[in-house]
């Protein structure tokens, strides 16, 4: 148990539909990160979230967008969604820019596009 | 570009060997984590190394870092059928903050009896 909550688990969605995945992070954390993992690969970095502005960006396009809430809770959005957009969402929380330690992920959201 | 990689891709070991994952990285950083993920589940930390020379072990896992050869190793001991799982390495890009990830495609494991 990490302290960090996603929501929900499990969605399915068709094409050219819109979804929005959550992450409460965990007490004290106010910086949070999303990751999509696609099945049989490595996560890979979708952007990070810092006192509710983006701090850094990973290779993915304008329709992944996010929101960071005064609460440090999250949201990942994904627009126009494509097949190629079923995957494990992950969200990681940690408690600043700053910190060193062990990056703790949440359970994850899996998304299906048929 | 920052690549990660690991190798072997996947492994199968019988009970009681060891064996050693090993991850390169193309560029310099000064965080280095490794993962583990069972099947359908999230990824659960096993070490943080931050440091040339850094050494750490829990159980029968023991992972060690390289800064100057960028390479880290994830060594196996005695291999139970209970650390049948999926390992990433992953390293992190931050400047100055903590959380850009890149990481490995992982090494599937699996132990026979």
């Amino acid at each position: 148990e990490t302290g960090v909550t996603q929501s929900p688990t499990h969605l399915i969605k068709t094409r050219g539909q819109q979804v929005t995945l959550r992450c409460s992070s965990q007490s004290g954390h106010n910086t949070v990160s999303w990751y999509q993992q696609a099945l049989g690969q490595g996560p890979q970095f979708i952007f990070q979230y810092y006192r509710e502005e983006e701090n850094g960006r990973g290779n993915f396009p304008p329709r992944f967008s996010g929101l960071q809430f005064p609460n440090y809770s999250s949201e990942l959005n994904v627009n126009a969604l494509e097949l190629d957009d079923s995957a494990l969402y992950l969200c990681a929380s940690s408690p600043g820019l700053a910190y060193t330690g062990e990056l703790f992920f949440g359970e994850g959201s899996r998304l299906t596009v048929l | 570009e920052l690549k990660v990689e690991q190798n072997p891709l996947f492994l199968s070991m019988q009970e009681g060997k060891n064996y050693t994952i090993y991850c390169n990285y193309s560029t310099t950083s000064d965080r280095l984590y490794w993962y583990r993920q069972d099947p359908g589940k999230s990824l659960e930390s096993l070490f943080v190394l931050l440091s040339n020379g850094a050494v750490k072990q829990e159980g029968r896992l023991m992972a060690s870092l390289d800064t100057k050869a960028r390479l880290s190793t994830l060594h196996i001991t005695a291999a139970v059928h209970d650390l049948s799982a999926t390992y990433f390495c992953a390293v992190d890009m931050s400047r100055g903050s903590q959380g850009n990830l890149i990481f490995g495609k992982g090494t599937k494991l699996s132990v026979k009896p």
